[in-house]
């Protein structure tokens, strides 16, 4: 069936370290979502990524949308501990949203 | 931006018992709308395709006469946990669908934490 791997699953880093997410699908995606999710909430749409090729900032967050709409990335640049969280990203395809394994980042300060 | 609501946020009951959890958007109608069901440290499954006036769209492995799906009305849809077992703890969540010109957006409710004892 249609899936969404998500890389590495977990990630420790440095107050003011980066850090990055990947996630490749199976299938071509007509989009891509991310969320955040913080230890016993629920998760919190971030963006979504449409066109080919597309990147998106939002202050820190940089997010790119592969050519082949088949893969995206998230990078934090220098980490706060307010940044800790599970970051999943969802793919859609035929109308359903198709989430990653997740990234589970802590911040040592 | 859109709001969508459950209810209850929490729910303990033993097991045998049956539990219902709405959806409910609250600023805007959704002919569609998505159950997930997530367990600790996991991610997010679909469990169901809810539509407004017609039959849910169950996944693959989900049983539809244990997870009975309700899309009465365009604000609400109700996901009812029959007789519920430990294994069904779990974190349920879900999501309605706006419609524009541009893309479709899914708009996620808080999630209802089931505990079945």
């Amino acid at each position: 069936g249609q899936q969404v791997m998500q890389i590495p699953q977990y990630q420790h880093v440095q107050e003011g370290e980066d850090f990055t997410t990947y996630c490749n699908s199976s299938t071509t995606l007509s989009n891509i979502q991310w969320y955040k999710q913080r230890p016993g909430g629920h998760p919190v749409f971030l963006i979504q990524l449409v066109k080919s090729g597309e990147v998106k900032k939002q202050k820190r967050l940089t997010f790119q949308f592969g050519e082949a709409k088949k893969n995206s990335s998230l990078h934090i640049t220098a980490t706060q501990t307010t940044d800790v969280g599970t970051y999943f990203c969802a793919g859609e395809t035929a109308g359903k949203l198709i989430f990653g394994q997740g990234t589970e980042l802590s911040v040592k300060p | 931006g859109a709001v969508v609501s459950q209810h209850p946020s929490r729910v303990i009951c033993k097991s045998g018992t049956s539990v219902k959890i709405e959806c409910r958007s609250l600023d805007f109608q959704a002919t569609t709308m998505f159950w997930y069901r997530q367990f600790p440290k996991q991610s997010l499954m679909l469990m169901a395709t809810s539509n407004e006036g017609s039959k849910a769209t169950y996944e693959q492995g989900v049983e539809k006469d244990k997870f009975l799906i309700n899309h009465a009305s365009l604000t609400l849809s109700t996901l009812t946990v029959t007789s519920a077992h430990p294994e069904d703890s779990s974190f349920y969540i879900c999501s309605a669908k706006i419609f524009t010109h541009v893309t479709d957006t899914q708009y996620f409710g808080p999630g209802t934490r089931l505990t079945v004892l």
